[in-house]
């Protein structure tokens, strides 16, 4: 059964500009993932955030959580080309259910 | 390389071969997973195995069979398939199960079912 679902579907950008993906999802969870996955491959862990924590940074990745509404947003800064790929969020109880992406489209 | 290797691939089978998809890691992880990617779908888990013990199959088809000789190594044995098994085949593994971590993942083999 389907945990996270993102939105947009998809989303495309100029380099430079912030690009911000939202996740939803049902049941309550440990904590949330987001990843990353250039077309046809592997998929590549980005960053988690614990159910008590509210914001995390890495880079140029900013991620929000917000369990009383159940979602969380992902935000790229300053985008590059190299940030086209599509973007998952993988929520949890005893297992990663991941949802169906949003794929991001930096044009140079 | 993420230090899960996945070989083929990529693989063309009929209906009739019997093939097997390999996933190897060397990070030291306790758990591995099988996960199923079709186009436009989400990821599907398929197993899921801890300290080489299956503690998960999610109602997959029995024309798929894992194995797991070590922690290190993780099969999926092909045997009859459908077109419609067509997709991209996900192996990735974590430090323990659970999701209290970040999971690890393969290239993937694209399996073309024809």
């Amino acid at each position: 059964s389907q945990q996270g679902e993102e939105d947009p579907q998809a989303l495309s950008i100029q380099e430079g500009e912030n690009a911000t993906m939202n996740c939803s999802y049902k049941t309550s969870i440990n904590n949330l993932q987001w990843y990353r996955q250039n077309s046809g491959r592997g998929l590549v862990h980005l960053i988690l955030i614990r159910s008590n924590e509210r914001e995390k940074h890495s880079g140029r990745l900013r991620v929000t959580l917000d369990t009383s509404k159940k979602s969380s947003s992902l935000l790229i800064t300053a985008s590059r080309a190299a940030d086209t790929a599509s973007y998952f969020c993988a929520t949890n109880t005893d297992k990663l259910i991941f949802g169906t992406g949003t794929r991001l489209q930096v044009f140079p | 390389e993420t230090g899960v290797t996945q070989t083929p691939r990529h693989l063309v089978m009929g209906m009739t071969n019997k093939k097997s998809l390999k996933c190897e890691q060397h990070l030291g992880h306790n758990a591995m997973y099988w996960y199923k990617q079709s186009a436009k779908k989400p990821l599907e888990l398929m197993f899921v195995y801890s300290l080489e013990e299956r503690v998960e199959n999610n109602s997959v088809p029995s024309r798929f069979s894992p194995e797991c000789p070590n922690s290190s190594h993780l099969f999926l044995h092909l045997h009859t398939l459908q077109p419609e098994d067509s997709a991209l085949y996900l192996c990735a593994s974590s430090p323990g199960q659970g999701t209290y971590y970040g999971y690890t993942f393969g290239s993937g083999t694209r399996l073309t079912v024809v």
